[in-house]
C-alpha cells in the first residue's frame, strides 16, 4: 500500500541555520504530496503542497519540490527561526481515497 | 473566515463508556475526515463523510463510528472505550471530494483520555 517515509527526529539546529527534512513516498497512481506543521498542543497547519511532478510548493520560506524520479518531497528553509520549532509531517493524498497518510513526523527544535 | 472548529477540547472517560466527538467543517466545505494521533502510532486515518455518505473507513474496529448531518458538521462515536483509544482526534474538512488534490484543513482536535 501507500506509504510516507520522513527521516527520524529530533532535529536541533541553530538559529539562521539551513533545514533539510527528507521525505520519500511509495505510491500507486499519482499522489498530491503535502507538509503539514504541528505546534505544540495545536492541530496541523498546511504548510505547503504540490500537486503534480516537479511542481515547487512554498510558503513562509519553506520549499519543497514534488521530485517522481525519486519520489520524494524533501523539506527546505534557507535559514530558521525559533519560531519554527514544531513537529513537521510529510502526506500524500491517495489518488482513489483521498484520505492522507502521513510520515511518522519530525520534530524540530530551533535554538536563539 | 472561521476555520473547522471541533469540541470538546478535552474528554475524559472511563473504560466501556462511550464517547462523542463533534466537528464543523469551514463553511462550504462538504468533506469530513477524521484521524486519530495515538502515541507511538502517528496519525492514521478513520473515517471519510461527504454529503452526508459515508466514503471510507480506515483499519479501525466497528466500534468507531459516525456521521454527517445536513449542514455538514460531524460526530464521531467510539463505543465500548478502551485504554488505547486515549489520544488526540483530529477532524478536517475539504471542498467536495472532486479529486485527492483538495487540501484538508484541519481543526484544533479533541484530546480523549480512557481511564
Amino acid at each position: 500500500g501507500d506509504s510516507v517515509t520522513q527521516m527520524e527526529g529530533p532535529v536541533t539546529l541553530s538559529e539562521e541555520a539551513f533545514l533539510t527534512i527528507n521525505c520519500t513516498y511509495t505510491a500507486t497512481g499519482y499522489p498530491s504530496l503535502f507538509w503539514y506543521v504541528q505546534y505544540p498542543g495545536e492541530g496541523l497547519q498546511l504548510l505547503l503542497k504540490a500537486t503534480k511532478a516537479d511542481d515547487k510548493g512554498s510558503n513562509k520560506g519553506f520549499e519543497a519540490t514534488y521530485r517522481k524520479e525519486t519520489t520524494s518531497f524533501h523539506l527546505e528553509k534557507g535559514s530558521v527561526q525559533v519560531s519554527d520549532s514544531a513537529v513537521y509531517f510529510c502526506a500524500l493524498s491517495d489518488s482513489s481515497s483521498y484520505k492522507l497518510i502521513f510520515g511518522s513526523g519530525t520534530r524540530l527544535l530551533v535554538r536563539p | 473566515e472561521a476555520g473547522v472548529t471541533q469540541s470538546p477540547t478535552h474528554l475524559i472517560k472511563t473504560r466501556g463508556q462511550q464517547a462523542t466527538l463533534r466537528c464543523s467543517p469551514i463553511s462550504g466545505h462538504t468533506s469530513v475526515y477524521w484521524y486519530q494521533q495515538a502515541l507511538g502510532l502517528g496519525l492514521q486515518f478513520l473515517l471519510w463523510y461527504d454529503e452526508g455518505e459515508e466514503r471510507n473507513r480506515g483499519n479501525f474496529p466497528p466500534r468507531f463510528s459516525g456521521r454527517q448531518f445536513p449542514n455538514y458538521s460531524s460526530e464521531l462515536n467510539v463505543n465500548a472505550l478502551e485504554l488505547e483509544d486515549s489520544a488526540l482526534y483530529l477532524c478536517a474538512s475539504s471542498l467536495e471530494a472532486s479529486g485527492h488534490q483538495e487540501t484538508q484543513y484541519f481543526g484544533p482536535g479533541t484530546r480523549l483520555l480512557v481511564l
